[in-house]
C-alpha cells in the first residue's frame, strides 16, 4: 500500500497559482494518482486523476514526473472558494485506499 | 438522479446500542466504501466492497460490519456502539475498483454517548 506525504497546510492569496506536492515513494506499477477536494461538512469531491506525465482539466493540472514518486496538483489563480482540504491518493480504488490527513489550503484576499 | 445518499443525516446514540447507517447509490457502481472522518485524522477506510456479494476490511474495521446484498445498497452496522465511534461517516462508490473516481455521499454525523 503506497503511503503518501503532503504538507499539512498551505496559505495563498487570491489570484495566485497554488502547487501542492505529494510524495509517494513506493507507488506500484498499476497505481493511479488521484486528488480530491473537501469542503467543511461535505464529502470529498474528485478533482483530477493521472498515471504519468501531465493531466489537465477545467479545474486543475496534475504533474507527474517520470519516476512517479511524487505528483503536484496545480490550482491556477485560486479564489476564496478554493479554501478546502486537498487529498492525494495513490492506489487502486477498492484496495484499502489511504486518504491521509490531506493539505489544508487557506486562500485569503 | 440522487447519486449517493446516506441516512440518517445525524444521530445521537447511547453506548451499547446497535445502529445501522444506510447508503444507497443509483449509479450502478460496482464498488462501494465506508470511511470515517475524525478531526486531525483525515478519512480512514472502514470497509469496502468491490462488487455485490463481496466485502473487504479497510484500515479500521473493528466494531463495524457491512453487507452487500445488491449493487445499490451498502449498510454499515455498529453492533454495540462505543463512544470512540463518534465520528462523521462517509459512504462512497466508484464504477470500477481499478482507478475509478469515487463519489461521496453527504455523510452521517454520529455521536455515541
Amino acid at each position: 500500500l503506497a503511503k503518501t506525504t503532503q504538507p499539512i497546510s498551505m496559505d495563498s492569496y487570491e489570484g495566485q497559482e497554488v502547487n501542492i506536492t505529494c510524495s509517494h515513494n513506493n507507488i506500484a506499477t498499476n497505481d493511479y494518482i488521484t486528488w480530491y477536494q473537501q469542503f467543511p461538512s461535505q464529502g470529498p469531491r474528485f478533482i483530477i486523476q493521472g498515471y504519468k506525465t501531465k493531466v489537465t482539466n477545467e479545474v486543475a493540472s496534475l504533474f507527474i514526473p517520470a519516476d512517479r514518486k511524487s505528483s503536484t496538483l496545480s490550482l491556477p489563480r485560486v479564489s476564496l472558494s478554493d479554501t478546502a482540504v486537498y487529498y492525494c491518493l495513490v492506489g487502486l480504488s477498492g484496495y484499502a485506499l489511504n486518504f491521509g490527513k490531506g493539505t489544508s489550503l487557506l486562500v485569503t484576499p | 438522479i440522487a447519486g449517493i445518499t446516506q441516512a440518517p443525516t445525524s444521530q445521537i446514540l447511547a453506548a451499547g446500542r446497535r445502529m445501522t447507517l444506510r447508503c444507497t447509490q443509483d449509479m450502478r457502481h460496482n464498488a462501494m466504501y465506508w470511511y470515517r472522518q475524525d478531526l486531525g485524522l483525515g478519512l480512514r477506510l472502514i470497509h469496502y466492497s468491490n462488487t455485490a456479494g463481496t466485502t473487504g476490511k479497510g484500515e479500521v474495521p473493528d466494531g463495524y460490519s457491512v453487507s452487500r446484498a445488491n449493487t445499490d445498497d451498502f449498510p454499515l452496522t455498529l453492533a454495540s456502539a462505543v463512544p470512540s465511534q463518534t465520528s462523521v461517516y462517509f459512504c462512497a462508490s466508484s464504477d470500477s475498483p481499478s482507478g475509478g473516481q469515487q463519489f461521496f455521499g453527504p455523510g452521517t454525523r454520529l455521536t455515541v454517548l
